[in-house]
């Protein structure tokens, strides 16, 4: 089946620093990814669609420049949090489609700013 | 604006129980519904995806429904088990899904 994976799987940082999470779709070449974050005890909420090649769109309330998003090639996305705060910490989830229907999740990356 | 809706929010049964698990969305123009299991700080594991075009998926002890016109899908465990606890959340949509807030199993000795 397909595999997306994320890196790094936690991490722990100071606040003010950028943390940097990637998600690679490992067996299948995907032009659209998902962002998504889930605070503790609550669901997944959708944070943005990454495009291929193209600017990523953001859904309502969250900053596009809190949350930098880029899709460089057909198989990785990488979501930058600048200038983390500890209100940011929360698991971040990223999903990947082989097709337009269907997407694979990773298996999430633990953030805590300190 | 997809709302999604998961009852009940916790449940707790004795080990070799039959259960169900409810969701309602109040958008029907979906692609599919898919049902995760989360257990607690891991990430998602997709247990069935059910096409818009179909009624049911099985895996399993596991069989979930799909009813596009009233808006409901359910989540049937069949003989429960301890390693069956875990939060178990629903999302509609197609590649972009809108969740429910998940229902919280436990399954005792």
């Amino acid at each position: 089946g397909a595999v997306v994976s994320q890196h790094p799987s936690r991490v722990i940082c100071k606040s003010g620093t950028s943390v940097k999470i990637e998600c690679r779709s490992l067996d299948f070449q995907a032009t659209t990814m998902f962002w998504y974050r889930q605070f503790p005890k609550q669901s997944l909420m959708l944070m943005a669609t990454s495009n291929e090649g193209s600017k990523a769109t953001y859904e309502q309330g969250v900053e596009k420049d809190k949350f930098l998003i880029n899709h460089a090639s057909l198989t990785l996305s990488t979501l930058t949090v600048t200038s983390a705060h500890p209100e940011d910490s929360s698991f971040y989830i990223c999903s990947a489609g082989a097709d337009s229907d269907t997407q694979y999740f990773g298996p999430g990356t633990r953030l805590t700013v300190l | 604006k997809q709302e999604v809706t998961q009852i009940p929010a916790a449940l707790s049964v004795p080990e070799g129980e039959n259960l169900v698990l409810n969701c309602s969305f109040t958008d029907s123009a979906i692609y599919n519904l898919q049902w995760f299991r989360q257990d607690p700080g891991k990430g998602l594991t997709s247990l069935l995806l059910i096409q818009s075009s179909q009624r049911e998926q099985t895996s399993g002890r596991l069989n979930a429904s799909l009813d596009k016109s009233s808006g409901r899908s359910t989540l049937y465990i069949a003989a429960s088990q301890p390693g069956d606890s875990a939060t178990y959340l629903c999302g509609a949509g197609g590649n972009k899904l809108t969740f429910g807030t998940g229902t919280q199993l436990k399954v005792e000795l």
